[in-house]
């Protein structure tokens, strides 16, 4: 069974710009959630998604958005990219986004912005 | 105050002794809680997890909760170098779905 796989795998960028991240989870799952990892503020929560309706979301600005496709795919945007969203970006995926579910992360993708 | 703190290590150990990380969250109505590898350079990878007071066991892994006291913790028996990563504890937001809150991990380094 394939895992979460997530694409690109390393992105620069420059201010300014806008960038588009993609996530496909495990098959048969369709929770995505979306995690920002940064060696100050570890990983910290985006938003969570389940069909196709985003459910919960983190703290931080609306620059930041996702949608989720009908086959569950997921897509995260950033937009007007500031130097601090250089970060490793993570997707994880579960069956249903229940509370006691466990969570399986993608390999993340590593956006730097100059 | 930290939702999830943990001690930032590092944690030295050597080969063979038991390796024990401990997390403690701030939210009483948290329900599941978690424990994660990641090696430099990689994704999380999730090794333990755990719902109910108690320990729970899984090969040279233990997982302990204590609700009352907040506070989990993760024995690694056995240590090996190939241990040697950061551990990250992660709790469950009382507020439904999957929304995780880690701490800022562990960095655990078994020495020869």
């Amino acid at each position: 069974k394939a895992g979460v796989t997530q694409t690109p795998r390393y992105l620069i960028k420059t201010r300014g710009q806008q960038v588009t991240l993609s996530c496909s989870p495990i098959s048969g799952h369709r929770s995505v959630s979306w995690y920002q990892q940064t060696p100050g503020q570890g990983l910290q929560f985006l938003f969570e998604y389940f069909s196709e309706t985003q459910r919960n979301k983190g703290n931080f600005p609306g620059r930041f958005s996702g949608r989720q496709f009908s086959n569950s795919r997921s897509e995260m945007n950033v937009s007007t990219l500031e130097l601090g969203d250089s970060a490793l970006y993570l997707c994880a995926s579960s069956l249903a986004g229940a509370t006691n579910e466990k969570l399986f992360f993608g390999s993340g993708t590593q956006l730097s912005v100059l | 105050q930290k939702e999830v703190e943990q001690n930032s290590g590092p944690l030295s150990v050597p080969e063979g002794a038991i390796a024990s990380l401990n997390c403690t969250y701030s939210d009483r109505g948290s329900q599941s809680f978690f424990w994660y590898r990641q090696y430099s350079g990689k994704s999380p990878e999730l090794i333990m997890f755990i719902y109910s007071n108690g320990d729970k066991e899984d090969g040279r892994f233990t997982a302990q909760l204590n609700k009352a006291s907040q506070y989990v913790s993760l024995l690694i028996r056995d240590s090996q170098p190939s241990d040697s990563a950061t551990y990250l504890c992660a709790v469950n937001s009382a507020g439904g779905y999957n929304k995780l809150i880690f701490g800022a991990g562990t960095r655990l380094a078994v020495h020869p």
